[in-house]
Order: structure tokens, then sequence, then C-alpha cells
């Protein structure tokens, strides 16, 4: 079955923790992508890969990290540095200038 | 400023109306233009996809618009149905130094009443 995973679906982090979201895609798809998502709000891009080894920040990228090691995983750091982390944060990839498929998301929340 | 415009107010229309939506930029030149559904706690499903090169693009009951002079892309739901009701996405593919990126709007809610 093809598609694009995020796991887990929900995840509760202590303050001054930092926490790993994972995303994988069987798709063969070269660009990924990572979303925020607050409440009523639009989606905000965090980072974004076109290859392997190579990514590039997003809009909002303060107190984020990520890493493209192979070409089905992006996985998503949320550090301590990012004060507010609570929100729902979306994976998504895409073929060269195409549609983007969306992953079911990751609910985070400081607790 | 770079600024992808969706009206924030909900929608709300009658069954069997059309829905027209309106997603605005500024400071963009995108080759592409998409709109996605978003069900509540779910990730958004694309809909549908239009080119700069192109005006109109049609999927059944959904017709986009796309005016590269004013700016603008008009998402149309002709014969609304309740289960049509949801958050509506437009999103912007943008080359910004060699890189492609999708930028999205804020949404629209639209609400179906039957």
């Amino acid at each position: 079955d093809g598609g694009i995973t995020q796991s887990p679906k929900y995840l509760f982090r202590k303050e001054g923790q930092n926490v790993t979201l994972s995303c994988e895609q069987n798709l063969n798809h070269d660009a990924m992508y990572w979303y925020r998502q607050d409440p009523g709000q639009g989606l905000r891009l965090i980072y974004y890969s076109q290859i392997v080894n190579d990514f590039q920040k997003g809009d909002i990228a303060e107190g984020y990290s990520v890493s493209r090691e192979k070409k089905e995983s992006f996985p998503l750091t949320v550090t301590s540095a990012q004060k507010n982390p609570t929100a729902f944060y979306l994976c998504a990839s895409s073929p060269d200038r195409g549609r983007a498929f969306f992953g079911q998301g990751t609910r985070l929340t400081v607790v | 400023s770079q600024k992808i415009e969706q009206n924030s107010e909900a929608l709300n229309i009658q069954e069997g109306k059309t829905a027209t939506l309106t997603c605005n930029y500024t400071n963009y030149s995108p080759a592409y233009l998409q709109w996605y559904r978003q069900d509540p706690g779910r990730g958004p499903v694309f809909l549908l996809l239009i080119r700069e090169n192109e005006k109109e693009k049609r999927k059944e009951r959904l017709k986009v618009t796309f005016d590269t002079t004013l700016k603008q892309s008009l998402f149309h739901i002709t014969a609304s149905q309740p289960a049509d009701s949801a958050t509506y996405l437009c999103a912007l593919d943008i080359m910004n130094t060699g890189f492609q990126k999708l930028v999205f709007g804020t949404g629209t809610r639209l609400l179906v009443s039957p």
C-alpha cells in the first residue's frame, strides 16, 4: 500500500525536552515537507527537502531541525528552543512540481 | 511582504447552491496553484492543480480559475452537498533560489446546510 505515514498520532512533551516526529513515504517522491498548523489557522512551512542530504528552511524553522539521510524518510525534531510547540504537525511529499500527499498528522502537546 | 489570503470567515450556503471561494496572493509568481480539502483532525487532500498558462480547470462539480494578472484564483463547487462541508486551502508552488516549495493560504471553512 503506497502512501505517507506519520507517527506517532499523539505525542506529549515535557518542558525542555526534544522530541522527534517520524515521516516515511514509499511513493518514491523527491520532495518532502513539514508544516505546522495551529487551531483555525492554515499550514506554515517549517522545512522542505528536494533531494537526499539537502534541505531548506521554511518560514518558521526556528526551534526545529530535520534530516534527510534517505529518500523515504524526513524526521522532524522539535527542540527545547521551540517555545510554543503545541500544534498539529503535517508531513507531505510530492513528485516534481506536482500535487502533495499528506500524512495523517501528529498532534504534539506540551505538558 | 508575501501573502496568500483566503476569506477567514466561514462560508455558509444551502445545499444545491454554488459555493465560490477566493484565493488572493501578493509578491509571488507561482507556476502552479493547487486547491486542497481538509477535514478536522486530518491531513489535506489534493483536489485540483492549475498551471499559470491555464485560465480554467474542471473536475466533476469542481471548477478552478487562475488569473495571474489579478493574482487571484476562484474555486467553485456546483450543486453543493452537506458532504462538501470542510476547510478548503489554496497552495502556491513557488521556486525559491532553485528549490521548489509549496506555501498554503489560511483556508476557508465551508458549511453546506441541508
